[in-house]
């Protein structure tokens, strides 16, 4: 077990609605990575934190926001929810932006889109 | 564009049997390659990781070989047991146009060990 930690677990939401998913890194790392995981596939890179900004992004639309905090936790936000957005979210923390480091993946949070 | 592929069909052996699973990419030149299992439900977990100037790394029971120019790397389990079954995922770094690098991943093969 990694010590990455996730909340809620498991989320239904309607369309178009907002949801705030959280994120807690393993102890020492400054970084946070979120992906998202469709049933079936790999994770998707949504986007990266470093020492609260934002480090990179992949092709997701502005709807989909984060936050890093000093204490190096996070948060990714979905506004105006779609169907398609239901899917396992994954955060994962490294001690460094740097890619050539392991990403230490958090359970996920489950979320499903009616 | 960029693409990588994992086998998506299952791949089932049976326990003691070496396990062969396959990634390749094309249209880029990654730095650098991981791998990582995946179990139903929970997030991945990081196995190994293989530079482009590393032509084989080991860990155990598991092999990973790194070929830049077929653009392929093989991961082996040799021994394979009932708790190997799981998803293994390879990722390589790829530019992302909207800043900097970023772990692109395939789509995972399942691997099913029968007793």
């Amino acid at each position: 077990e990694t010590g990455v930690t996730q909340s809620p677990t498991h989320l239904i939401k309607t369309r178009g609605q907002q949801v705030t998913l959280r994120c807690s890194s393993q102890s020492g790392h400054n970084t946070v990575s979120w992906y998202q995981q469709a049933l079936g596939q790999g994770p998707q890179f949504i986007f990266q934190y470093y020492r609260e900004e934002e480090n990179g992004r992949g092709n997701f639309p502005p709807r989909f926001s984060g936050l890093q905090f000093p204490n190096y936790s996070s948060e990714l936000n979905v506004n105006a929810l779609e169907l398609d957005d239901s899917a396992l979210y994954l955060c994962a923390s490294s001690p460094t932006s740097a890619l050539t480091y392991e990403q230490y993946f958090g359970p996920g949070t489950r979320l499903t889109v009616t | 564009s960029q693409k990588i592929e994992q086998n998506s069909e299952a791949l089932n052996i049976q326990e003691g049997k070496t396990a062969t699973l396959t990634c390749n990419y094309t249209n880029y030149s990654p730095a650098y390659l991981q791998w990582y299992r995946q179990d139903p439900g929970r997030g991945p977990v990081f196995l190994l990781l293989i530079r482009e100037n590393e032509k084989e790394k080991r860990k155990e029971r598991l092999k990973v070989t790194f070929d830049t120019t077929l653009k392929q790397s093989l991961f082996h389990i040799t021994a394979s047991q009932p708790a190997d079954s799981a998803t293994y995922l390879c990722a390589l770094d790829i530019m992302n146009n909207n800043a900097g690098n970023m772990l692109t991943f395939g789509g995972g093969t399942r691997l099913m060990v029968k007793p």
